[in-house]
């Protein structure tokens, strides 16, 4: 089964860029969504296919993608940019949605 | 606004069933697709299932494919989840969800904590 891997954690200080990787196979093929998930909350749309951002996300986040691995860059990082990040797809060899393990942005 | 509230949640007995809902407003729920996706405590997002508009066409993680079913009531915008044969594993909160073209989701609820637990 497709399986997206994320780094368990990443740490970055105030105001500087936080590069959030997920690694999938043949993932430059596919549509990647990412979500933030703050503590206690539901998670929030951040990024839709691959590059773009719903309305009231600060252009900060964006996303990005190669052959096989999507990236979440958020610029000039604030410390309430602090939660867990996921990455999404939908494999459509199996019609399946999957959802990388998630990473914990700490900002220093 | 789009807004998704859950509910049905509790504490069930292994081997027990338990059906969650998700009441809709805020948008036309008849023409949107309609996801479920759970978080175990402490761990990261798990996809369960997926309802196309028209009620027709569904889909399932293969961790919950047939015990779990999905359903919805367009005339009442009301989405359905029955679980069956509930174990541990199943432990989470729940959470229903808005899909978009492209195969996001663009709207969640707040979840219902299912606990299995004898």
């Amino acid at each position: 089964s497709y399986v997206l891997t994320q780094p368990p954690s990443v740490s970055v200080a105030p105001g500087e860029t936080a590069s959030i990787s997920c690694e999938g196979d043949n993932i430059g093929r596919k549509s990647v969504h990412w979500y933030q998930q703050k503590p206690g909350q539901a998670p929030v749309l951040i990024i839709y296919n691959d590059d773009d951002r719903p309305s009231g996300i600060p252009e900060r986040f964006s996303g990005s993608r190669s052959a096989n691995t999507a990236t979440l860059t958020i610029s000039r990082v604030e410390a309430a940019d602090e939660a867990d990040f996921y990455c999404h797809l939908r494999d459509t060899t199996s019609d399946r949605h999957i959802f990388g393990g998630g990473t914990r942005l700490t900002v220093l | 606004q789009v807004r998704l509230v859950e509910s049905g949640g509790g504490v069930v007995q292994p081997g027990r069933s338990l059906r969650l809902s998700c009441e809709a407003s805020g948008f036309s729920f008849r023409t949107s697709t309609m996801a479920w996706v759970r978080q175990a405590p402490g761990k990261g997002l798990e996809w369960m299932s997926l309802i196309f508009y028209d009620g027709d066409n569904k889909n399932y993680a293969d961790s919950v494919k047939g015990r779990f079913s999905v359903f919805r009531d367009n005339s009442k915008d009301i989405l359905y989840l029955l679980m069956n044969s509930l174990r541990h594993e199943d432990t989470a909160v729940y959470y229903c969800a808005r899909g978009r073209g492209g195969g996001s989701f663009d709207h969640w609820g707040q979840g219902t904590l299912v606990t299995v637990s004898s």
